[in-house]
């Protein structure tokens, strides 16, 4: 089945304990982005990668890391959460075959609170 | 620059009535313009897109939107709304930047239908 899946689904953490959240899809996908979503302000884009080692900053990107060794995983890393990061979180990809008119597969999202 | 304002938060119609949720967008280039609902508790999925080519564009469940590019606008329509339509809907527009494409989403706009 083609897929996004991230871990965790659900996540509490304290402030400066740096956390990994996976992201893979199956479906061969070059272009992978990351989400945050809360309320009133739907979702902003934190980082988005193009293909394998190329990644750029979305609109939200401060406290954020990204990285894309293989194609099929894009892991968001937070080394150092701050409570104003607690947010629900979505992993997407797509292919872009022309440009920018594909549609992005979400995965089911990843809650995280930060205390 | 881009954005995407989805000109009300929440919208309340009777099962049955038609559905008309407003977005309006600015953009650099050519944008691609895409319609996503959300359920309570549910990832992302697409509606519909627009991606230059008819104006008019349908989607799942009913639902269609009009490109207007002299008003800037992209709303998203159904004749009859039903009561499974209830959820939060996105406006997003995905644009050309320098070493790839971002996508901006509107605040989302929550759709109430009454019985």
């Amino acid at each position: 089945e083609a897929q996004v899946t991230q871990n965790p689904r659900y996540l509490i953490t304290v402030t400066g304990k740096k956390l990994t959240v996976t992201c893979s899809q199956n479906m061969n996908h070059e272009y992978m982005s990351w989400y945050r979503q809360d309320p009133g302000l739907g979702l902003r884009q934190i980082y988005y990668s193009m293909n394998v080692e190329v990644t750029d900053k979305g609109d939200v990107p401060e406290g954020y890391k990204v990285s894309r060794k293989e194609k099929r995983n894009f892991p968001l890393i937070l080394e150092s959460p701050s409570p104003n990061q607690t947010s629900l979180y979505f992993c997407a990809s797509s292919f872009p075959k022309t440009g920018w008119g594909e549609t992005q597969y979400f995965g089911p999202g990843t809650r995280l609170l930060v205390l | 620059a881009q954005s995407v304002t989805q000109l009300d938060s929440h919208v309340s119609v009777s099962e049955g009535t038609p559905v008309l949720l407003r977005c309006n967008y600015s953009s650099s280039y050519s944008p691609s313009l895409f319609w996503y609902v959300q359920h309570p508790n549910k990832g992302l999925q697409l509606l519909l897109k627009y991606t230059s080519a008819a104006t008019l564009v349908k989607g799942i469940n009913g639902f269609e939107a009009e490109f207007k590019k002299s008003e800037t606008s992209f709303h998203l329509t159904k004749p009859s709304a039903h009561m499974s339509d209830a959820a939060e809907y996105f406006c997003v527009v995905s644009d050309l930047n320098t070493g790839g494409f971002k996508t901006i989403f509107g605040a989302g706009t929550r759709l109430f239908v009454k019985a």
